[in-house]
């Protein structure tokens, strides 16, 4: 299966600024997923990245917000911009295990706060 | 409206006994359901998944159980042990690979 290696692991930004966070996967996948895990909560996807073309959020998340770049098969950025307080979360990426799998790697997290 | 439910956010088992988690779900149309683990500072990892053709799966120390007319499942390890500590999640994969997670259950198997 896929290894998915992402940075930072974690970072303590001021409100009002951007962070990017990378993900880089050691072999090609079309597909590539960011989540979020707020403080005591569940996962929830906030897009999925596509190569060569934009990414699609869902419901609740805007790129404004939260641009993503996909500038080749091995790698996307999540950029959270403007951080306040509430963005302090995990951040993940994921692809698929494998074709035709169900199952999906992860990254290991970017943890996020904002002071 | 959560799709994908784990209700009891924390459990608290003996090692060597056998721990129980469970999740429910509302739509009769999932195919297929999944469970992660995940350690503090770690990403999810894949666990085991069953099939909606299916009522059990096994994978070592690892089953899932599926009840389609209750839409529950459950994920059973027998004999717990202190390494499995870890917060679970059961997720459903959805068209387009986005996948629904259940809030999760914090397991400690006390030594």
């Amino acid at each position: 299966s896929a290894v998915i290696s992402q940075k930072p692991s974690r970072d303590i930004c001021q409100r009002g600024t951007s962070l990017t966070i990378q993900c880089q996967v050691d072999s090609q996948v079309t597909m590539m997923f960011w989540y979020r895990q707020q403080p005591g909560q569940s996962l929830t996807l906030i897009a999925t990245a596509n190569q060569g073309s934009e990414a699609t959020y869902e419901s609740g998340f805007v790129i404004d917000k939260f641009p993503i770049s996909r500038p080749n098969l091995t790698f996307s950025t999540l950029t959270v911009s403007n951080m306040s307080p509430e963005d302090s979360s995990i951040y993940l990426c994921s692809v698929a295990r494998d074709r035709g799998s169900y199952g999906y790697t992860f990254g290991s997290g970017t943890r996020l706060t904002v002071v | 409206d959560q799709q994908v439910k784990q209700n009891s956010p924390s459990l608290s088992v003996q090692e060597g006994r056998i721990s129980i988690l469970n999740c429910d779900y509302t739509n009769s149309m999932f195919d297929y359901f999944l469970w992660y683990k995940k350690y503090p500072a770690e990403g999810p990892t894949f666990l085991i998944s069953i099939s909606s053709i299916k009522d059990k799966n096994e994978d070592g120390r690892f089953t899932v159980f599926l009840n389609k007319s209750a839409k529950h499942l459950s994920l059973h390890i027998v004999p717990s042990q202190p390494g499995d500590s870890a917060v679970y999640f059961c997720a459903v994969p959805t068209q387009g690979g986005k996948l629904i997670f259940g809030q999760g259950t914090e397991l400690s198997v006390k030594p």
